[in-house]
């Protein structure tokens, strides 16, 4: 069985400040972890995934994720975010690299100028 | 690459019709499709999982004679909606995956039955 939470249904910042979102995960095998970005209206967009390589993932627009075993966390960063990042993001797991994912509530990201 | 269309972008219908949403990969062979459902403000909830060739596997409460899916070929897979009514509208979202691989998601299909 596998579960993704994440904190913070809305997290807002400033342009140019850190962005962080959290994600924490449970699954009963080694997790495939996924972040995707989604644009009103539109699909889901992978920003960037773990699957057992670094620990450290470095995504598309500037966006990195860490997985932590011990913490069950896959918290998403971002150093300096910009106005265009303003959109829903999604945490998903895996029991595998193409099955089907379990996917967070999402967190609604607002970037003020 | 790794581009999934799906067809069409928004529908309205009159409740009790049918409405067929197709899903395509469009520069790869996709050997699994997933269908998910996403209400306003909500997150993805997966419907079901077809292979191509064989009967969709659904998730538990999606009730399969009204969520027909079919995954005739490696590159295209429909989801009909059967006898529509105005709770079934939503957001409609298919993802393809190879072999190995992430998902690809689709843009999404926005249902309203009227």
């Amino acid at each position: 069985a596998q579960s993704v939470t994440q904190l913070g249904s809305h997290v807002s910042v400033s342009e140019g400040a850190l962005v962080l979102l959290r994600c924490n995960y449970s699954s009963s095998v080694p997790p495939y972890l996924f972040w995707y970005v989604q644009y009103p209206n539109q699909g889901l967009q992978l920003l960037l995934k773990y699957t057992s390589a670094a620990t450290l993932v470095k995504g598309i627009n500037g966006f990195e994720a860490e997985f932590k075993k011990s913490e069950t966390s896959f918290h998403l960063t971002k150093p300096s975010a910009h106005m265009s990042d303003a959109a829903e993001y999604f945490c998903a797991v895996s029991g595998t690299n193409a099955g089907k994912s379990t996917f967070g509530d999402g967190t609604t990201l607002t970037v003020k100028p | 690459g790794a581009v999934v269309s799906q067809h069409p972008s928004r529908v309205i219908c009159k409740s009790g019709t049918s409405v067929k949403i197709e899903c395509r990969s469009l520069d790869f062979q996709a050997t699994t499709m997933f269908w998910y459902r996403q209400f306003p403000k909500q997150s993805l909830m997966l419907m079901a999982t077809s292979n191509e060739g064989s009967k969709a596997t659904y998730e538990q409460g999606v009730e399969k004679d009204k969520f027909l899916i079919n995954h005739a070929s490696l590159t295209l897979s429909t989801l009909t909606v059967t006898s529509a009514h105005p709770e079934d509208s939503s957001f409609y979202i298919c993802s393809a995956s190879r072999s190995v691989g992430e998902q690809f998601f689709g843009p999404g299909t926005r249902l309203t039955v009227l």
